[in-house]
């Protein structure tokens, strides 16, 4: 079936750096999103790519679908301390929303 | 506009047991999904929903019923509750097609599941 493989999968980084993160999978997506998971709560979508080759800027935040349709990444500029959780990449095909392993960042003041 | 809205939060069960988890959504998505969160293991589908009357497996739909009457529910039964079921539960709900692609899913707030 389909597998999104994210990586990495723990970063430790210093606050004003910047961070990248991918997905890639043998399989096509129709959309690619990346979500951010605080602890105890629910995924909050950052930013939805829908088209191959589309890269798409929310704040600090860039993400490009890639034109293979089988990957992603997501790069946060001058990371602060609240951007700490859990990022997810997820990819969309037929209704089903399948998840990468996810990537956790921790940020030091 | 409540979004996704899942019941109950919180739930204790013994080995054996079965229980059904809530998920409503108002905002007339069409799709709807259940996903387990298990510590290093991100989330899994459970079984998803693109339309009332219609429902399919996802990676691990074993020792889970679902169905789907309404656009607005899509509750989750635990036939014979194991301890390997206990989990954090999400429920999600999209719009499909290019609304669904545009704002991606709405995730409700969890239940923590534990298994005794």
């Amino acid at each position: 079936g389909q597998q999104l493989n994210q990586s990495p999968q723990s970063m430790f980084i210093q606050e004003g750096e910047d961070v990248s993160m991918n997905c890639t999978s043998s399989s096509i997506f129709n959309t690619w999103l990346w979500y951010k998971q605080d602890p105890g709560e629910g995924p909050v979508l950052l930013i939805a790519l829908y088209k191959a080759g589309e890269l798409t800027s929310n704040g600090r935040l860039t993400a490009q679908f890639g034109i293979t349709r089988k990957d992603s990444f997501l790069n946060i500029s001058a990371s602060i301390p609240s951007d700490v959780g859990i990022y997810f990449c997820a990819g969309t095909v037929g209704g089903k929303l399948i998840f990468g392993q996810g990537t956790e960042l921790s940020v030091k003041p | 506009n409540a979004g996704v809205t899942q019941t109950p939060k919180f739930q204790v069960l013994k080995t054996g047991q079965s229980m059904t988890l809530q998920c409503a959504q108002d905002m007339n998505h069409e799709y709807m999904s259940w996903y387990r969160q298990d510590p290093g293991m991100g989330l899994r589908l459970i079984h998803y929903s693109v339309g009332a009357g219609i429902t399919d497996q996802g990676e691990v739909p074993n020792g889970y019923n679902v169905s789907r009457s309404t656009t607005e529910d899509f509750p989750l039964r635990l036939l014979s509750a194991a301890p390997s079921q206990t989990s954090v539960y999400f429920c999600a709900s999209s719009y499909s097609g290019g609304q669904g692609a545009r704002y991606g899913y709405t995730f409700g707030s969890g239940t923590r599941l534990t298994v005794v």
